[in-house]
């Protein structure tokens, strides 16, 4: 069975401060991985996502994740935040011989402090 | 433009009553879903279908009904039988053709049971 796991329920950073999300998942077959944002009272919003390729794979607003698949690792990064990017992020790991059933982990609330 | 419609976005409900949450789509995905979100648990699948006139249990389907007579509809019916109905409701949907597992998500619907 797949599970992820996001190791850290809240992450506090101050403005231009670099920033890591961590995300871990198990699964014995070839996957898709992605991260999700939301902000308060609203839907998810796609992130970023690794389907295959590269293992590093990037967003157009700064973000970016590398896959690991010796560490069964899709942690999430950016270099320097703002005050925007405050919301809940979600990871989520999808088999990729399936149709759209996804395994999210608990989410993890990004704090950006001025 | 294309997208998911979740409605009503905020719903008030008494102990015993049932009510339905409506879900459209006009981005002629096949797939739908029903997600569940609790805070420090992620989201929680309740019902998928793939096509029409299909549906399948989630991990959380107990208390929920669904129906998919239309391709662009979903909608989810919280009944009595659920314990523990007050929470955040996320519908989503997928392609199956060029399949890459993403998910698009409405903007979800707040259900409060007084």
């Amino acid at each position: 069975a797949q599970s992820v796991t996001q190791l850290d329920s809240q992450v506090p950073v101050f403005e231009e401060a670099p920033v890591e999300l961590r995300c871990n998942y198990s699964s014995s077959v070839s996957v898709y991985l992605f991260w999700y944002v939301q902000y308060p009272n609203q839907g998810l919003q796609l992130l970023l996502k690794y389907l295959s390729g590269s293992t590093l794979v990037e967003s157009i607003n700064g973000f970016e994740a590398e896959f690991n698949k010796s560490q069964t690792s899709f942690h999430l990064r950016k270099p320097s935040v703002h005050i925007s990017d405050t919301a809940e992020y979600f990871c989520a790991v999808g088999r990729s011989s399936n149709t759209g059933k996804l395994i999210f982990g608990q989410g993890t609330t990004l704090q950006v402090k001025p | 433009d294309g997208g998911i419609t979740q409605s009503p976005k905020y719903l008030f409900r008494k102990e015993g009553q049932n009510v339905t949450l409506s879900c459209e789509q006009n981005l002629n995905h096949d797939a739908m879903y029903w997600y569940r979100q609790d805070p420090g648990q992620g989201l929680r699948l309740i019902y998928y279908s793939q096509i029409v006139n299909d549906f399948q249990k989630g991990d959380i389907a107990e208390g929920y009904s669904v129906s998919r007579e239309k391709k662009e509809s979903f909608p989810l019916t919280v009944t009595s039988a659920q314990k523990n109905p007050t929470a955040f409701y996320l519908c989503a949907s997928s392609s199956a053709s060029g399949y890459t597992g993403e998910l698009f998500f409405g903007e979800g619907s707040r259900l409060t049971v007084l």
